[in-house]
């Protein structure tokens, strides 16, 4: 079975400094890593992906996410966090290989931004 | 049309009665998957689809909660005698493909209320 942990529900930080969000997953054999921000009454918008290559991932919006094999983990990272990117952030996993095509998501970071 | 489309937006339902959800996917997505989201927790897959065949079932609830795609393109998430239980937000996902690592669309959701 495949999993996220997204193992803190709050992150609290001042504009100007950056903002890291913490997710480890479990899959079978090598995995697609996404990140999602949901915003208020909105669906789930997309951030970047890790499918292959290089373990740093540049995304949108200024976010970058680093894959760290050995720790099961890719943290969301944004160098200068803004106002604008108080939201929840959630990190779903998916295996690359076999017939199981669903994503498994984390139970989701709630992001705050203080000016 | 440009993106995924859900609707409505949001649905009250008295308990015991049914609803019909409808999701209308990115044209040309070979992947629709549905999503529910309780408060505050990350989205739970419920079902998939490729084109009109339903390969995934597995998160489906109960057996009052049935999905199609009849032709392949548009879905209907449908729920009997609904319970309070049910009330969440109900999100819909369309892929280009499956196999390849490709990004999911989503809705905004449905916000169904069961009271």
């Amino acid at each position: 079975a495949q999993s996220v942990a997204q193992p803190e529900d709050q992150v609290n930080v001042a504009e100007g400094n950056p903002l890291t969000v913490k997710c480890t997953y479990s899959v079978s054999g090598n995995p697609y890593l996404f990140w999602y921000v949901q915003y208020p009454n909105r669906g789930l918008q997309f951030l970047l992906k890790y499918i292959t290559g290089d373990n740093l991932v540049k995304g949108s919006y200024g976010f970058e996410a680093e894959f760290n094999k050995s720790q099961t983990s890719f943290h969301l990272k944004k160098p200068s966090a803004l106002v604008s990117d108080s939201a929840l952030y959630f990190c779903a996993v998916r295996a690359s290989w076999g017939n199981d095509y669903k994503l498994s998501f984390g139970a989701g970071t709630t992001v705050t931004v203080r000016a | 049309g440009a993106g995924v489309s859900q609707s409505p937006r949001y649905k009250v339902a008295k308990r015991g009665q049914d609803v019909a959800l409808r999701c209308d996917p990115i044209s040309g997505h070979v992947s629709l998957f549905w999503y529910q989201q309780a408060l505050g927790q990350g989205p739970e897959f419920l079902t998939y689809f490729q084109n009109e065949a339903q390969l995934d079932k597995s998160g489906l609830p109960s057996d009052r909660f049935f999905a199609e795609r009849p032709e392949g393109s548009v879905s209907t998430l449908k729920i009997q005698r609904t319970q309070q239980e049910d009330s969440a937000v109900y999100l819909c996902a369309s892929s280009l493909g499956d196999t390849g690592p490709y990004g999911y669309t989503f809705g905004s959701g449905t916000r169904l209320t069961v009271v």
